[in-house]
């Protein structure tokens, strides 16, 4: 398996505009998470869900951010409108969620976001 | 899920053990204690996880005490390739979510 993919790897994109950043689980997992990285807040998770469902959502900054998951093979994370304070890397991960089956994440390279 | 304290920086000698310590004192009885570590410019990474006995793997040990209120991770032969912020959590293992909270961790300096 090629692991969990993120795409862009790298986002610039001026104040204002939409940025839609893209994820890709590991075949057969049913969890998904987004967690952002600032120097000021670290490692934060922002939304899960399992098996396409969000289950949890309250670390979502407020109303500009959204996230989907059409179907158990992608998702992504959407900024309308970005703002500089916007700008971190932003991990998806993925791992099993059943009872008797690892748990452990695993996580994409991530994507760089600066907001200009 | 419990709170968790770790030194913020060590150093080590490559090719020594590099001993990370990790204190959970107010960690439940169904917790389990986590190691991530995350190597520069990468995601994290999974490392290790125990309950109450110690656990070996190939990339790491994890030494728990008897009263599992603190934790030992250990790299038995320290390379450069080690050098990463290194993460100890605790939670509920396949608890709806699976959530992950990260704290500040122990940022590792393999030195030659």
């Amino acid at each position: 398996d090629a692991g969990v993919i993120q795409s862009p790897r790298h986002e610039v994109t001026e104040m204002g505009q939409e940025v839609t950043l893209r994820c890709k689980p590991i075949s057969g997992h049913d969890y998904l998470f987004w967690y952002r990285q600032t120097m000021m807040r670290g490692l934060e998770l922002l939304i899960y869900f399992n098996n396409n469902v969000p289950i949890d959502d309250s670390g979502m900054p407020e109303d500009r951010f959204s996230a989907k998951m059409p179907n158990a093979s992608f998702s992504t994370l959407k900024i309308q409108p970005s703002e500089p304070r916007d700008s971190a890397v932003y991990f998806c991960a993925s791992s099993w969620g059943l009872a008797g089956t690892p748990d452990e994440q695993y996580f994409g390279p991530g994507t760089r976001l600066t907001v200009t | 899920d419990a709170k968790t304290t770790q030194p913020p920086s060590m150093d080590c000698a490559e090719g020594r053990a590099a001993n990370l310590p990790c204190n959970h004192s107010t960690i439940s009885g169904n917790e389990y204690v986590y190691w991530y570590r995350q190597i520069h410019s990468q995601g994290p990474q999974y490392i290790i996880h125990g309950l109450k006995n110690n656990e070996t793997n190939e990339m790491a040990s994890l030494i728990i005490t008897e009263d599992r209120k603190s934790s030992t991770l250990i790299l038995p032969h320290a390379t450069l390739r080690d050098t990463a912020v290194y993460y100890c959590i605790v939670r509920v293992r396949g608890a709806a979510g699976n959530k992950l909270t990260f704290g500040g961790g122990t940022r590792v300096l393999v030195k030659p």
